[in-house]
C-alpha cells in the first residue's frame, strides 16, 4: 500500500540555518505529494504540494521537488526563522484516491 | 484560520463511555474527512463523506462511526471508549474532486481516563 517515510527524530537548528527534511514514499500509482505544517496547538496547514514528477512546490521560502526516480519529496528552506518552529508532515494522495497518507512528522525547533 | 471548525476543543471522559465530535466544513466544501493523530500510530485516515454519503473508509474501528448531515456538517461517534482511543481527532474538508486541497480544522483532543 501507500506509505510515507520521514527521517527520524526532531531537528534543532539555529536561526538563518539551512533546513532539510527528508521524505520518501511508496505508492502504486501516480501520487500527489504534500507538505503540511502544524504549529503548536493548531491544525495542519498545507505548506506546499506537487502533483507530478519534476514539479516543484514552493511557499514561504520552503521548496520541495517531486523526484520520481528517487521517490522523494524533500523539504528545504534556505534560512529558517524562529517562527518556522513547528511539526512538518510529508503526505501523499494516490491518483483517484481521496485519503492522505502521512509520514510520522518531524519536530523542527529553531533557536535564536 | 482554515474555515473548518471543530467542537469541542477538548474532551475528557472515562473508559466505556461514548462521545460525539462535531465538524463544520468550509463554506461550499462537500467532502469531509476524519483523521486520528496518536503518538504511536501517527496521523491516520479514518473515513470520508461526500455530500452526505460515505465515500472511503480507512483504519476506523467498528466502535467508531460517522455521518454527514444535509447541512454538510459531520459527526464522529466514538463508543465503548478505551484508553488507547486518546488522541487528537482532525476533521478536514475539500470542495469536490479528489485532487482538491484538504483543509484541516484545529482538532479535538480526546482524553480517555
Amino acid at each position: 500500500g501507500n506509505s510515507v517515510t520521514q527521517m527520524e527524530g526532531p531537528v534543532t537548528l539555529s536561526e538563518e540555518a539551512f533546513l532539510t527534511i527528508n521524505c520518501t514514499y511508496t505508492a502504486t500509482g501516480y501520487p500527489s505529494l504534500f507538505w503540511y505544517v502544524q504549529y503548536p496547538g493548531e491544525g495542519l496547514q498545507l505548506l506546499l504540494k506537487a502533483t507530478k514528477a519534476d514539479d516543484k512546490g514552493s511557499n514561504k521560502g520552503f521548496e520541495a521537488t517531486y523526484r520520481k526516480e528517487t521517490t522523494s519529496f524533500h523539504l528545504e528552506k534556505g534560512s529558517v526563522q524562529v517562527s518556522d518552529s513547528a511539526v512538518y508532515f510529508c503526505a501523499l494522495r494516490d491518483y483517484g484516491n481521496n485519503r492522505l497518507a502521512f509520514g510520522k512528522g518531524n519536530q523542527v525547533v529553531v533557536i535564536p | 484560520d482554515s474555515g473548518v471548525t471543530q467542537t469541542p476543543k477538548h474532551l475528557i471522559t472515562a473508559t466505556g463511555q461514548r462521545v460525539t465530535l462535531r465538524c463544520s466544513p468550509r463554506s461550499g466544501d462537500l467532502s469531509v474527512y476524519w483523521y486520528q493523530q496518536s503518538l504511536d500510530q501517527g496521523l491516520q485516515f479514518l473515513i470520508q463523506y461526500y455530500n452526505g454519503e460515505e465515500r472511503a473508509k480507512g483504519n476506523i474501528l467498528e466502535r467508531f462511526s460517522a455521518q454527514q448531515f444535509p447541512d454538510l456538517h459531520s459527526e464522529l461517534n466514538l463508543s465503548s471508549l478505551e484508553l488507547g482511543d486518546s488522541a487528537l481527532y482532525f476533521c478536514a474538508s475539500s470542495y469536490k474532486k479528489p485532487e482538491d486541497t484538504q483543509y484541516f480544522g484545529p482538532g479535538t483532543r480526546l482524553t480517555v481516563l
